[in-house]
């Protein structure tokens, strides 16, 4: 799992494999985002999931979400070569009525192929 | 067309120079932020805006200042950079109002080697 000041956790699968990732908070949240970083570029975000929709899915993405356990999986399905990247969980607090601030877990590096 | 533009993409400054990052969005967002990243770690918030004219300190500030001129554009300063200051720095930009909401958009990235 990933959060904080953990290291950068590393995963390594052959491609058609299902693989899950998690991640847990340690902040109250009512959103978890999960971002991918495609090498030498900036996160973009993949899929959201808020406090009352405890799954979600994407094409071959599904995210949970378990607010009792402050935890959040990724889970990709049939992983494929271009899935390669760093994933991050990260959680958003409200500031403001017009600010969220996000906290990143520190991320895990899933690789797909040799 | 990239919403969120960083320049410089590399930099490398000598220790005690300033450091001037600049950051441009086309997405007409409020919000803005810096966060630097480090190898094998998370994004860190270092400053964000609100708007024209804001800036706010993130999670670690110091060493660094920020400035919103415009709605488009939010740089990072370091006045006096320091060899720890040398990492990958990034630009988001965002609206928690409307559909897009909590969504950031990040750039590309600049890498500061700071010797």
């Amino acid at each position: 799992s990933q959060w904080g000041e953990e290291n950068l956790q590393a995963l390594s699968i052959q491609e058609g494999e299902d693989v899950t990732m998690n991640c847990s908070y340690k902040t109250y949240t009512t959103v978890v985002h999960w971002y991918r970083q495609d090498s030498g570029r900036g996160p973009a975000l993949i899929i959201l999931i808020r406090s009352n929709e405890r799954e979600k899915r994407s094409g071959r993405l599904r995210a949970t979400l378990d607010t009792s356990s402050q935890s959040s999986s990724l889970s990709i399905t049939a992983a494929q070569c271009e899935d390669t990247a760093v994933y991050f969980c990260a959680t958003a607090e409200m500031l403001s009525g017009s600010f969220n601030k996000l906290t990143f877990g520190a991320g895990t590096r899933l690789a797909v192929c040799p | 067309e990239a919403a969120v533009t960083q320049s410089p993409r590399n930099k490398v400054a000598v220790t005690g120079g300033k450091v001037t990052l600049s950051c441009n969005q086309t997405n007409n967002h409020n919000n803005m932020y810096w966060y630097r990243q480090d190898t094998g770690h998370g994004l860190r918030l270092i400053h964000y805006s609100y708007g024209a004219g804001s800036t706010e300190k993130g999670d670690i500030p110091d060493g660094y200042k920020a400035s919103r001129p415009s709605q488009e554009n939010f740089s990072l300063i370091l006045e006096l950079a320091t060899p720890s200051q040398t990492s990958v720095y990034f630009c988001a930009s965002g609206d928690a109002r409307g559909a897009e909401q909590d969504t950031q958009y990040f750039g590309p990235g600049t890498r500061l080697l700071v010797l």
